[in-house]
């Protein structure tokens, strides 16, 4: 069985650009969750999905950050307009059934993102 | 407010020894969940453990095992034996189980296993 699917693996953009990930959850799971991870520490939950439906986004910086999850499969992440601080390792995550957060979540290799 | 402190930020030992890595947590809530996941050097994190707050027997998976103590707010993480595959960075997780929270993760302990 595949697991979850992230692309790219890797971007460097400048400052001020755009920037776009890709995430493909294990087929049948409900949930799917973006994480955003800093360097030397643990993962931080931006936004999770259940279903097409953003069930929380309070970690979500709106200003510049935006997701969809269109017919409830994969997603997309993106920032407009990268700054210096969004350099970071961005996970993606999916549950089966996604009732807590606490379930199981599998998570994909995550795309290093860097700002210069 | 809840934490998770993992005060080792990398410890190394040589195959074949055991290795414990610590956690240590804050919550005012009697129910929660406490996790463990594995990040190795590809990336993605590999779910390991997960023990709610009443449910304080030890476990053991194998070369794996883990000590839940409510009295300290500790849920440490044994390796017994350790392998040369077993070198990534551990991260302990918490979840308040009173209602549909985050998951906060400590900031990983960086394990070298030498050869």
């Amino acid at each position: 069985e595949a697991g979850v699917v992230q692309s790219p693996r890797y971007k460097i953009i400048e400052k001020k650009q755009p920037v776009a990930f890709w995430c493909n959850p294990i087929s049948g799971h409900n949930t799917l969750y973006w994480y955003r991870q800093n360097l030397g520490q643990g993962p931080e939950l931006l936004i999770r999905y259940e279903n097409e439906e953003a069930v929380d986004d309070s970690q979500l910086p709106k200003d510049r950050f935006s997701a969809e999850r269109l017919k409830g499969v994969d997603s997309t992440l993106k920032i407009q307009p990268a700054e210096l601080g969004d350099s970071a390792v961005y996970l993606c995550a999916s549950s089966l059934d996604g009732q807590t957060i606490r379930d199981e979540q599998f998570f994909g290799p995550g795309t290093r993102l860097t700002v210069l | 407010a809840q934490k998770v402190t993992q005060a080792q930020t990398e410890i190394s030992v040589v195959e074949k020894e055991d290795v414990t890595l610590d956690c240590v947590y804050e919550t005012r809530d009697t129910t929660y969940y406490l996790f463990w996941y594995k990040q190795p050097p590809s990336g993605e994190l590999v779910f390991l453990i997960r023990r709610n707050s009443f449910d304080e027997q030890n476990e053991i998976s194998g070369r794996y095992s883990w000590n839940f103590q409510k009295s300290t707010s500790s849920f440490n993480f044994t390796i017994t034996a350790s392998q040369v595959v077993d070198s990534a960075v551990y991260f302990c997780a918490l979840s308040e189980g009173h209602r549909d929270d985050k998951i906060i993760f400590g900031k990983g302990t960086r394990l070298h296993i030498l050869p």
